[in-house]
């Protein structure tokens, strides 16, 4: 069965700190990882990630996928209280097109 | 604007009484999706549709219909719903594909007696 597993559930740190979101998955002809960012509403997106060793980047946000062990990292930088979030990792199969989301990391930043 | 609609954005009905929860897009995307969130489970994906007529099931499609007889507008019917529907729900679309980045709407919490 296609799962995808984030780790840590929950984190909580201080304005100014970096931080690591762990994303594995197990999934059956992998097509592509994306993630997203969701404050108190809806999702919106943030990467998508295809090939591995390739770091994307936006800010003090960036993201790297290694195929070989099935798992990417979102990073994020001198932390804002902003971004203070879940952050849902998804995956997609190629031979459909479902998306599995894992059931996120919950951010907290305090100043 | 380009956005994703949801309507209504809360409801609160009974077990048993049908309900529709409607979804439009302005985009022109040809992918659109229905996923509901529960504490502790994350968002799983409920139905998607690639195109005009064509949906599929996903995850957790049991109790759930959807029809897209239009491109922009892709409901969600609960012909019979349940307690365990209550949930936050959020229609998507993206361009082309369930890989490409998706658009998601505000969501509708929907709460079932």
């Amino acid at each position: 069965e296609d799962k995808v597993v984030q780790s840590p559930l929950s984190l909580v740190v201080h304005e100014g700190d970096t931080v690591t979101l762990n994303c594995s998955y197990e999934v059956t002809n992998f097509r592509s990882l994306l993630w997203y960012k969701q404050e108190k509403k809806a999702p919106t997106f943030l990467f998508m990630l295809t090939s591995s060793g390739i770091e994307k980047k936006s800010g003090r946000l960036s993201s790297i996928l290694d195929k070989k062990e099935l798992f990417s990292i979102l990073n994020i930088t001198a932390t804002q209280t902003g971004d203070s979030a879940i952050y849902l990792c998804a995956v997609a199969p190629r031979d459909t097109d479902k998306l599995i989301f894992g059931t996120g990391t919950r951010l907290q930043v305090f100043p | 604007e380009a956005q994703v609609t949801q309507n209504p954005r809360y409801l609160i009905t009974v077990t048993g009484k049908k309900l529709t929860v409607t979804c439009s897009q302005n985009m022109n995307h040809e992918y659109m999706s229905w996923y509901r969130q529960d504490p502790g489970l994350g968002l799983r994906q409920i139905y998607y549709s690639m195109n005009v007529e064509v949906t599929d099931k996903g995850d957790v499609p049991e109790g759930y219909k959807v029809s897209r007889k239009e491109k922009r507008n892709f409901p969600l019917i609960l012909e019979s719903p349940s307690p365990n529907q209550t949930s936050l729900y959020f229609c998507a679309s993206s361009p082309n594909r369930g890989s490409d980045e998706q658009f998601f709407g505000p969501g509708t919490r929907l709460t079932v007696l």
